[in-house]
């Protein structure tokens, strides 16, 4: 099956560092999701982007489909930007499970 | 509710015990998933449900995991003969009908642990 590989594994950062996450896979997908996890153990949708670049304030995400991986950037990091990203990716259209990667666990200090 | 509510939040419960978990999804959502995460790990995909079709069962560890989903809306999960292994947050996620491309959204899982 398709292999979702997350790095680093872990990372920690000073706040108001800046940060990149990286995420190859395998094979081609059809559909691309960053989630953060919390430390309470939520999963909070980030970004939908099987292709192309998107922003959402201090976060942003670029996916180069054709090169099978996707960054996602986190600038001027605070500490609630703590706790674990997921990559995760399907591979045929219609809205099949997801594979996830094992994340990257970020910890962001005062 | 504008999110996937998930019952109960936390279960504990004796080895060899039945447990049931319940997964109400997003309102006019027609695909819905179960996924396992075992302490520190990622996400397993256990069970699809899409419609009126057959669901995907492929993830589903043993015979003693099932799931139903009645009238096309809210899911049970239900574990038999509960294992110490079986200990995990599991969690349901919800997306919009086959065919059109959208984002799974998760709801806040329930935590089971067996004694």
């Amino acid at each position: 099956g398709i292999q979702v590989e997350q790095s680093p594994p872990d990372l920690i950062l000073q706040e108001g560092a800046n940060s990149t996450l990286r995420c190859n896979f395998s094979d081609s997908v059809n559909n691309l999701q960053w989630f953060h996890q919390n430390p309470w153990g939520q999963l909070i949708n980030l970004f939908y982007i099987p292709s192309g670049t998107k922003q959402n304030g201090r976060l942003s995400a670029t996916t180069v489909a054709t090169e099978r991986y996707s960054l996602l950037y986190i600038s001027s990091s605070q500490t609630t930007d703590s706790g674990v990203y997921f990559c995760a990716v399907d591979l045929y259209s219609g809205n099949t499970p997801l594979v996830f990667g094992k994340g990257t666990r970020l910890s962001v200090i005062a | 509710g504008a999110g996937v509510s998930q019952s109960p939040s936390n279960k504990v419960t004796e080895k060899g015990k039945d447990v049931e978990l319940r997964c109400d999804p997003i309102s006019g959502h027609t695909a819905l998933y179960w996924y396992r995460q075992s302490l520190g790990q990622g996400l397993e995909f256990l069970i699809y449900f899409q419609g009126n079709s057959a669901p995907d069962k492929s993830g589903l560890p043993s015979d003693r995991f099932s799931a139903e989903r009645t009238g096309g809306s809210v899911s049970t999960l239900t574990i038999q003969r509960t294992q110490q292994e079986d200990s995990a947050v599991y969690l349901c996620a919800s997306s919009m009908g086959q065919g059109s491309n959208q984002p799974q959204h998760f709801g806040d899982g329930t935590r089971l642990s067996i004694l």
